[in-house]
């Protein structure tokens, strides 16, 4: 158990539209799902934490009104990325926490994760 | 402030051999959580193990162990019996569990493993 999806797994947009990336727990309950960016050879970068219900909380640096949030139930959050640019190209890898009490619940389940191209 | 440091950006090990991925710490949580990850070249993240700070032993996991010594605020990953499916980028990463739920990850660490 304690699969996450993301979709589409890889995008290419042109600059100026937007995109939404749609991450999904298929088998648990998720009150808690966290959206990271990762550049080519570098690490995970938090972006924001998404709680189900609640307004998503953003690192310092990421701009809320570029990368859009919504955790609508405890299955989903999506993330859409505004007029997309050039810049924004990256992978974008989402994470899933189960219920407080359940099994695992300190871990994060992973998402494979959507290559995002803006031409 | 949580930090993860790990100081090797890559590795070779030869098939068959034990390779160690060091990974350094550093928080003011008295209660953490450590976690090691593997990463494919296809992005996906998959989880390899698991350590509290309070637990007593370290934590093992099939082939991999983890090398947990609390003084030194130090978590090494041990992979036994190196396999060419090991090659990938591994993450450590550190979880406070008083301190919300924010996973903090290390820079990684590229394994190759030589036939």
């Amino acid at each position: 158990g304690a699969v996450v999806s993301q979709h589409p797994s890889r995008v290419i947009c042109k600059s100026g539209t937007s995109v939404k990336i749609e991450c999904r727990s298929l088998d648990f309950q998720a009150t808690t799902m966290f959206w990271y960016r990762q550049f080519p050879k570098q690490s995970l970068m938090l972006m924001a934490t998404s709680n189900e219900g609640s307004k998503a909380t953003y690192e310092q640096g990421v701009e809320k009104d570029k990368f859009l949030i919504n955790h609508a139930s405890l299955t989903l959050s999506t993330l859409t990325v505004t007029s997309a640019h050039p810049e924004d190209s990256s992978f974008y890898i989402c994470s899933a926490r189960r219920l407080a009490g359940a099994p695992r619940d300190n871990e994060q389940f992973f998402g494979p994760g959507t290559r995002l191209t803006v031409l | 402030a949580q930090k993860i440091t790990q100081t090797q950006p890559g590795m070779f090990v030869q098939e068959k051999e034990a390779v160690t991925l060091d990974c350094t710490y550093d928080t003011s949580d008295p209660s953490y959580g450590l976690f090691w990850y593997k990463q494919p070249s296809s992005g996906e993240m998959i989880f390899l193990i698991y350590q509290g700070s309070y637990d007593q032993q370290n934590a093992t996991e099939g082939r991999y162990s983890l090398n947990f010594q609390k003084a030194r605020k130090s978590a090494n990953l041990v992979i036994s019996a190196s396999q060419l499916g090991d090659s990938a980028m591994y993450f450590c990463a550190m979880r406070g569990l008083n301190t919300g739920n924010q996973f903090y990850f290390g820079t990684g660490t590229s394994l190759t493993v030589i036939p």
